[in-house]
């Protein structure tokens, strides 16, 4: 058990650019979230796969957000043409496939800043 | 040392006394509340959990209690270490069939050796 591996640890990017982060959650682990963390602030829900179906999405996650998990396994999350209020930081969680317990497993994150 | 709400977004104690943590939690129907821990430059980590049929549960040297009438959760630490030095968030499920958690805006600890 590796824990949850969140790729790239930091990003720094021009507005108006796309950026993708990648998650890879623990393997046994069926269920992925995403979520945002501005500084100062708790984590905010973006999103969340069951398996390969993205089950919910926050109003956070404008059409400018977009996260895939195709085989059920790892997840990308990609953000078009950035803008600044986007620079926050990215986490990634994963838990078992059981009702509410026990709480997630996080990663340490992406941190996007857009300059 | 004692935190009481949200106001006091730091709570500094000196190393082997006793913290508590204070949370209010937004939605009488959660169900479900976790005390995460947060060092700086990592992902929040679970400390312990309590469901709302349950007013106190205790772990390894941290103890959670909930007060479902006053919509308040608490955190205690026993005898505080150097290594507590974080910021603790509550996090609360909204038994919606969803399982996505919302969190409180979180207390840094500091602890003064």
């Amino acid at each position: 058990d590796t824990g949850v591996s969140q790729n790239p640890r930091h990003k720094i990017t021009k507005r108006g650019q796309n950026v993708t982060f990648r998650c890879d959650p623990i393997s046994e682990h069926n269920r992925l979230y995403w979520y945002r963390q501005t500084l100062g602030q708790g984590p905010e829900f973006l999103t969340y796969f069951q398996n390969e179906a993205q089950l919910e999405k926050s109003r956070l996650l404008s059409d400018r957000f977009s996260a895939e998990r195709p085989k059920g396994s790892f997840s990308t999350l990609e953000i078009q043409r950035t803008e600044q209020g986007d620079s926050a930081m990215y986490l990634c969680a994963s838990s078992r496939p059981q009702t509410v317990g026990y709480g997630y497993t996080f990663g340490s994150g992406t941190r996007l800043t857009v300059v | 040392g004692e935190n009481v709400g949200l106001h006091l977004p730091t709570l500094s104690v000196q190393e082997g006394d006793n913290s508590i943590i204070n949370c209010a939690y937004s939605n009488s129907a959660s169900d479900y509340f976790i005390w995460y821990k947060q060092e700086s430059g990592k992902g929040p980590q679970f400390i312990i959990d309590i469901r709302s049929n349950m007013d106190k549960r205790q772990g390894q040297r941290v103890t959670v209690l909930l007060n479902k009438t006053v919509k308040h959760l608490s955190l205690q630490i026993a005898a505080t270490q150097p290594g507590d030095s974080a910021v603790y968030f509550c996090a609360e499920n909204i038994n919606s069939g969803t399982y996505k958690y919302i969190f409180g805006t979180g207390t840094r600890l500091k602890v003064l050796a």
